[in-house]
């Protein structure tokens, strides 16, 4: 069965450094990687996604993800971190149906000024 | 472009009412889904439907819990006998096609059971 996790449940960063976000999967198949996000109280917000070709991925705001198929990970990365960024970010692959997203628990990441 | 709407943004219901969740995806797309999200949790699927055809009901109760998506008009999930249990975020999403296709995500409604 498909299946993502993000073994952190909190990331915290300081304002201006790098931040990384970890997610692995367990995929049969080809992987379809997805990174979302959410803002409290708001709907989520689709970053990025890792369907096929080169494995570093650009996405929103700035974000990228680099898909590593040797560690089966698919880690979210930023080189520079904001304040704004706080949130809860979720790795998501898609069921062998190709219509059911499986969700990681989430990461909630933390920027402190 | 609107991206996809939902409404209730918030909604409060008594043990023994009904919820109606409604859901316009976005222009264009004709393939909708539910999930669900506890607290804390990500996000569980419920249903995915096309336009007038309901494909996978596979996450959902098979009590009370129902979903439409006519050939006009809005999705809408509609839960019957609420009980506390029900209380969650419901977000519906939609997307052009299936398979790597990129869902799409409303704000959600926030259903609250008391």
């Amino acid at each position: 069965a498909q299946s993502v996790a993000q073994p952190e449940d909190q990331v915290n960063v300081a304002e201006g450094n790098p931040l990384t976000v970890k997610c692995t999967y367990s995929v049969s198949g080809n992987p379809y990687l997805f990174w979302y996000v959410q803002y409290p109280n708001r709907g989520l917000q689709f970053l990025l996604k890792y369907i096929t070709g080169d494995n570093l991925v650009k996405g929103s705001y700035g974000f990228e993800a680099e898909f590593n198929k040797s560690q089966t990970s698919f880690h979210l990365k930023k080189p520079s971190a904001l304040v704004s960024d706080s949130a809860l970010y979720f790795c998501v692959t898609l069921m062998d149906s190709n219509y059911q997203l499986i969700w990681g628990a989430g990461t909630k990441l933390i920027i402190k000024p | 472009n609107a991206g996809v709407m939902q409404n209730p943004r918030h909604l409060v219901r008594r043990r023994g009412q009904e919820a109606r969740l409604r859901c316009s995806p976005m222009k264009g797309h004709s393939h909708v889904y539910w999930y669900r999200q506890l607290p804390e949790e990500g996000l569980k699927f419920m249903v995915y439907l096309q336009k007038e055809n309901i494909i996978d009901e596979s996450g959902m109760p098979k009590e009370r819990f129902s979903a439409e998506f006519p050939k006009e008009g809005p999705s809408i999930l509609r839960i019957q006998q609420v009980v506390r249990g029900d209380s969650a975020a419901y977000f519906c999403a939609s997307s052009p096609g299936q398979g790597a296709e990129t869902q799409y995500f409303g704000p959600g409604t926030r259903l609250l059971v008391l």
